[in-house]
């Protein structure tokens, strides 16, 4: 079965730096895309940032980048110099086929970022 | 934009109560999706709709069910509310073409407090 794994349950890091956000993945398709969404206090998921398994560039997305490594099944997120307003939860999620051609995502348990000022 | 709305932020209950989620989308998706989330389980999938009057369950199915009679509505449907639903639900849609036609784009979630 598809799995999302994020293994850092908080994070913290100061205004204006950059911060790096894990995720791994686990599938057999060849054919997959990888999501991360954002999810301030207020609780609704805000789509970031898309790559595709056949994308040979990384995403980006203005101060987003997702840093895509394939052979070792990771997604990371990189936001460029934080602000106060990153402040929220990260969730990546992984697209997965069923049956009849239909897709549904999977996600990862989450990362809590904190930007300090 | 895509704009998608559900009828309630907040919602308190009573354990064995019939509860109504709504959901709106105004992009003409094809597809919709009812996810719950809960602290340290991420989101997980409960149904999910490719088409009207079409529905197809989704991970954690049991004690929920749905009903999409119109392509912009996607209802969520708890038979007899128990307090284990006690979560926040999120409603999502796609358009289902192209590259990022699985990109889902979600409502403002609902949370629900089940007593």
């Amino acid at each position: 079965a598809q799995k999302i794994t994020q293994t850092q349950p908080g994070m913290f890091v100061q205004e204006k730096e950059a911060v790096t956000l894990d995720c791994t993945y686990d599938t057999s398709d060849q054919s997959y895309g990888l999501f991360w969404y954002k999810q301030p206090s207020s609780g609704e998921m805000i789509f970031l940032i898309y790559q595709g398994s056949y994308d040979e560039q990384n995403a980006t997305e203005g101060r987003y980048s997702l840093n895509f490594q394939k052979a070792r099944k990771s997604a990371n997120l990189v936001i460029s110099a934080s602000q106060l307003g990153d402040s929220a939860m990260y969730f990546c999620a992984m697209r997965e086929y069923l049956l009849g051609g239909y897709n549904k995502l999977i996600f990862g348990a989450g990362t809590r970022l904190a930007v300090h000022p | 934009d895509v704009k998608v709305t559900q009828s309630s932020r907040y919602l308190v209950k009573r354990t064995g109560e019939k509860v109504f989620l709504e959901c709106v989308q105004d992009m003409d998706h094809e597809n919709m999706f009812w996810y719950r989330q809960d602290p340290g389980l991420g989101l997980r999938l409960i149904y999910f709709s490719y088409d009207v009057k079409m529905k197809e369950k989704g991970d954690i199915p049991e004690g929920y069910s749905v009903s999409r009679e119109k392509k912009e509505r996607f209802s969520l449907i708890l038979e007899s509310a128990s307090t284990n639903q006690t979560s926040m639900y999120l409603c999502a849609s796609s358009s289902g073409q192209g590259a990022l036609g699985e990109t889902q784009y979600f409502g403002p979630g609902t949370r629900l407090l089940v007593l």
